[in-house]
């Protein structure tokens, strides 16, 4: 079955930088997007981005562009996550989830705690 | 960047009928928007439940509906069960981005 196992959580200073990974399973890694989303604690869900996992296109939301960075290597079927500059804001779960190509995101990852903390 | 509203809280009766809604900044929601549904519980990553409007996961159980309506998204939910309480997140496709609403958190009481 489809699955996607997010990195384990980490905890960071701010002004630092964090990479979360997520390595995928039981489909081809490259024919689908893969989708970043976070959540601060009894936040909203917040769309970071998404990158084609076949083409390496990117396409970021515009709270986040100048600061977020997703690639992806398809030897390992994992998709990344870097946030920089972090601040005590930047405290969240973050999950990927995948693009079905029909518009459908699913199946998402476990999440990653990221705490960001002097 | 597009805004996209959603009710914050809403109570439904068991076994009643409730219809959550996700308008967008940019004007009327269409099929274009491709909306997707989400029920997201404590501690747990979201559920996606409808996507493309209206279409279903295998899982999605079937008192749950997606629809258009007037201008919006709609999630429609018959039959309200206990466990349907929780938080239902709408995502919209605008401009090559999504977006996420804010959230309405459903009361079952």
């Amino acid at each position: 079955q489809v699955q996607l196992v997010q990195s384990a959580a980490e905890v960071k200073k701010p002004g630092a930088s964090v990479r979360v990974s997520c390595k995928t399973s039981g489909y081809t890694f490259k024919t689908y997007a893969i989708h970043w989303v976070r959540q601060a604690p009894g936040q909203r869900l917040e769309w970071m981005g998404w990158i084609h996992a076949g083409k390496g296109n990117t396409k970021y939301s515009q709270k986040f562009q100048d600061r977020v960075t997703i690639s992806r290597d398809t030897s390992a079927s994992t998709a990344y996550m870097e946030l920089s500059s972090l601040r005590s804001e930047d405290t969240a779960v973050y999950y990927c989830a995948r693009d079905g190509g029909d518009s459908s995101v699913d199946p998402w990852g476990q999440g990653t705690l990221v705490i960001v903390s002097s | 960047q597009t805004v996209v509203t959603q009710e914050p809280s809403l109570t439904v009766s068991p076994g009643g009928t409730v219809t959550l809604t996700c308008a967008s900044s940019t004007g009327a929601v269409t099929s274009s928007y491709y909306p997707n549904w989400f029920q997201q519980k404590p501690g747990q990553p979201p559920r996606a439940l409808i996507y493309s409007t209206s279409k279903k996961h295998s899982w999605t159980p079937a008192r749950f509906s997606g629809s258009l309506l007037g201008d919006k998204a709609a999630l429609t939910l018959s039959g309200v069960q206990p466990e349907d309480e929780a938080e239902y997140y709408c995502l919209l496709y605008s401009g090559g981005v999504r977006v996420f609403g804010g959230g309405t958190k459903l009361t079952v009481l």
